[in-house]
């Protein structure tokens, strides 16, 4: 079982929706990501958080606003996302030491209508 | 920028054969590299990682990597696959230089026939 919890497992909206995922960690890691994963396709980074503040965003739409309230939660707020969206996003932590090793959760699947 | 190649994209073998799937970087610089898999239906696990010293790493599930630095590769065997190993498997990259950026190579699809 991972320890990077994520809330919630599925999630279908409609393109005017305003939703949230949600994730937490309790390993005391101080980086947080959010990758999107789209079937049969490796996952791609979309943001990093590090020691609680926004260090990589690789070019990701508006319509994706990240948020971390604190070190163990990060949250991604969707709106007026495209059905291209759909996909499942993976949030992911890590130490931040040698290495770097970094832990998935088991991902949010995301359905736009 | 760091890239990741991943030399099979569908690989089908029957139970006790012999797997090994390739994986290459681009980058010069000090590198951390990583196997995950993907399980149908699951999320990503650690399958193994390399840091620093023997190149050669051994992971959970009986799998081991080698490092080859003049290669740039980082292969991934199993001696003997079971039917349970049928999974996606992904290589990784993280370049130190590029701090916490993970990237990953295109996947390998792996069907382990009963």
């Amino acid at each position: 079982d991972t320890e990077v919890t994520q809330t919630p497992k599925h999630l279908v909206m409609g393109m005017t929706n305003k939703k949230s995922l949600k994730c937490e960690q309790h390993m005391g890691h101080r980086a947080m990501y959010w990758y999107k994963q789209k079937a049969k396709k490796p996952p791609e980074l979309m943001f990093v958080y590090s020691y609680e503040k926004l260090s990589i965003n690789e070019s990701v739409p508006s319509r994706f606003s990240p948020e971390c309230p604190n070190s163990s939660l990060l949250n991604l707020h969707l709106h007026a996302l495209q059905p291209e969206d759909s996909a499942l996003y993976l949030c992911a932590s890590s130490q931040l030491l040698e290495g770097n090793t970094i832990y998935f959760g088991e991902g949010s699947w995301l359905t736009v209508v | 920028a760091q890239s990741v190649s991943q030399h099979n994209h569908h690989v089908i073998l029957s139970e006790a054969a012999s797997l090994e799937l390739g994986c290459n970087y681009s980058y010069g610089g000090t590198v951390n590299l990583f196997w995950y898999v993907q399980y149908p239906g699951q999320h990503l696990q650690l399958l193994l990682k390399y840091f620093s010293g023997d190149p050669l790493v051994k992971g959970i599930k009986g799998f081991e990597a080698e490092f080859i630095k003049s290669k740039f590769s980082f292969n991934l065997r199993k001696p003997s696959v079971q039917w349970s190993d049928t999974a996606e498997y992904f290589c990784a990259v993280n370049a130190v230089a590029a701090g916490n950026k993970l990237t990953f190579g295109g996947g390998t699809r792996v069907l382990v026939k009963p």
